[in-house]
């Protein structure tokens, strides 16, 4: 059954200091792996889609790498409107096209 | 360009009881999909619509249903509530329904709680 582990559950930060937040995937046949930010009361907003291992994406102060087990979000020098919930999501091969979501990582920026 | 919209954004229902939820997805997109989150779930995929047609469920009792309407807005029902029905339900809307061709974009969910 296809799985999506986030690490840790909750990151506290000082403002600039940069960190990482790990998505630990197992899936039959990854077709995509998705990045979003979710602020209290509000829906998920997309950030990433990524494809295939060894690929990069940047935004901003955010990057996303793949590899073949997991991914991770690199946050550099972090602002307090960084602070929000990361959720990680896999597509997996085969005809449906529901995600499976991670628990999500809680970060919070200090400033 | 409008979001998706989902109403209402809270609703409280009684045990025993059913509810309707309704999304209206971003204009030109012809596909919805419905999660429910909860804090001990996480995001959990409902169904998928697209075209009118549903073409992808989850792992949720009979009681959870959904429909697509030819303008592509779409509700979501769940008859019988039961207390652990309470949660965020989110609907999302894409251009195809394809999460890797075209992101999925969320809209800020309705909050049902069931007492």
């Amino acid at each position: 059954e296809d799985q999506v582990t986030q690490s840790p559950e909750a990151l506290r930060l000082q403002e600039g200091e940069s960190s990482s937040l790990n998505c630990s995937y197992t899936v039959s046949g990854l077709r995509g792996l998705f990045w979003y930010r979710q602020d209290p009361g509000k829906g998920p907003e997309f950030l990433f889609t990524l494809y295939s291992a060894g690929e990069e994406k940047e935004k901003e102060r955010l990057k996303a790498t793949l590899t073949k087990k997991e991914s991770f979000l690199h946050i550099t020098a972090p602002k307090p409107e960084d602070s929000a919930t990361y959720l990680c999501a896999v597509q997996a091969l085969g005809n449906n096209n529901d995600m499976r979501f991670g628990a999500g990582t809680r970060l919070t920026v200090k400033p | 360009k409008a979001g998706v919209t989902q109403t209402p954004r809270y609703l409280i229902k009684t045990r025993g009881q059913q509810v309707t939820l309704s999304c209206s997805p971003i204009s030109g997109h012809r596909s919805v999909s419905w999660y429910q989150q909860t804090p001990g779930q996480g995001l959990q995929f409902l169904f998928e619509y697209f075209s009118e047609t549903q073409r992808n469920k989850g792992n949720f009792p009979g009681r959870f249903s959904g429909r697509q309407f030819s303008n592509s807005r779409s509700e979501m029902n769940v008859s019988t509530l039961e207390l652990g029905d309470s949660a965020l339900y989110l609907c999302a809307s894409s251009l195809d329904g394809r999460p890797d061709n075209s992101p999925l974009h969320f809209g800020n969910g309705t909050r049902l709680t069931v007492t």
